[in-house]
């Protein structure tokens, strides 16, 4: 079976340093991986995706996402956290077989002025 | 990508009684996905929904407490029926989009649903 682990609940940075989000996946296929972001009372954003193509993956806001497949990872950064990049982050997983969404638990990005 | 409306956006409900949140799409698609968020915890899929057929429950949920309809390839209803303070979440319907290999889900704004 498919799934993600979403190695930090919280993550603290000051504006303007980096920021990392740690994900693991757990797959028996080449798998389709996510990020998610969902600020306070709106819905779910596509950040970025990885599909099987260029292991690293750029998304939306500055976020960049590289896949792993020695280290089963897919850890999302930005070079220098805005206040708007606080929210919640999920990844996600697409089973291969059924095209449903697994989410990891998330994680709430904090930044501090 | 496709865009979804979601209605109701929030609602304060009694217990015992029941709520059909509606999902709009702007395009016709072959499965919708509907999501359960409860309060600080991430997404459970409750069920797929394929147009003309019955929809598919993940484990944990049932057909008599979450029915749902796809009536068309754009449009699919979700109903918390008899609800209880524990249905209190967000529930949110998502879309696969894109075609030629390149895809992605698109997710509606949510029903933030609180029963008191």
């Amino acid at each position: 079976a498919q799934s993600v682990t979403q190695l930090d609940s919280h993550v603290s940075v000051s504006e303007g340093t980096p920021v990392l989000l740690r994900c693991n996946y757990s797959s028996s296929y080449s798998p389709s991986l996510f990020w998610y972001v969902q600020h306070p009372n709106k819905g779910l954003q596509l950040l970025l995706k990885y599909t099987s193509a260029a292991t690293l993956v750029k998304g939306i806001n500055g976020f960049e996402a590289e896949f792993k497949k020695s280290e089963t990872s897919f850890h999302l950064t930005k070079p220098s956290a805005h206040m708007s990049d606080a929210a919640e982050y999920f990844c996600v997983v697409s089973d291969w077989n059924t095209d449903k969404l697994i989410f990891g638990t998330g994680t709430r990005l904090q930044v501090f002025p | 990508s496709a865009v979804i409306s979601q209605k109701p956006s929030r609602d304060i409900c009694q217990r015992g009684t029941s709520l059909t949140i509606q999902c709009q799409v702007d395009s016709q698609v072959t499965m919708m996905f509907w999501y359960r968020q409860q309060p600080g915890q991430s997404l459970t899929l409750i069920a797929t929904a394929n147009q003309g057929s019955e929809a598919t429950y993940e484990s944990g949920f049932v057909i008599d407490k979450f029915p749902i309809s796809r009536p068309n390839l754009t449009f699919s209803t979700l109903t918390v029926s008899n609800m209880s303070p524990e249905d209190s979440s967000i529930y949110l319907c998502s879309v696969e989009v894109g075609g030629g290999g390149f895809y992605g889900y698109t997710f509606g704004s949510g029903t933030r649903l609180t029963v008191v």
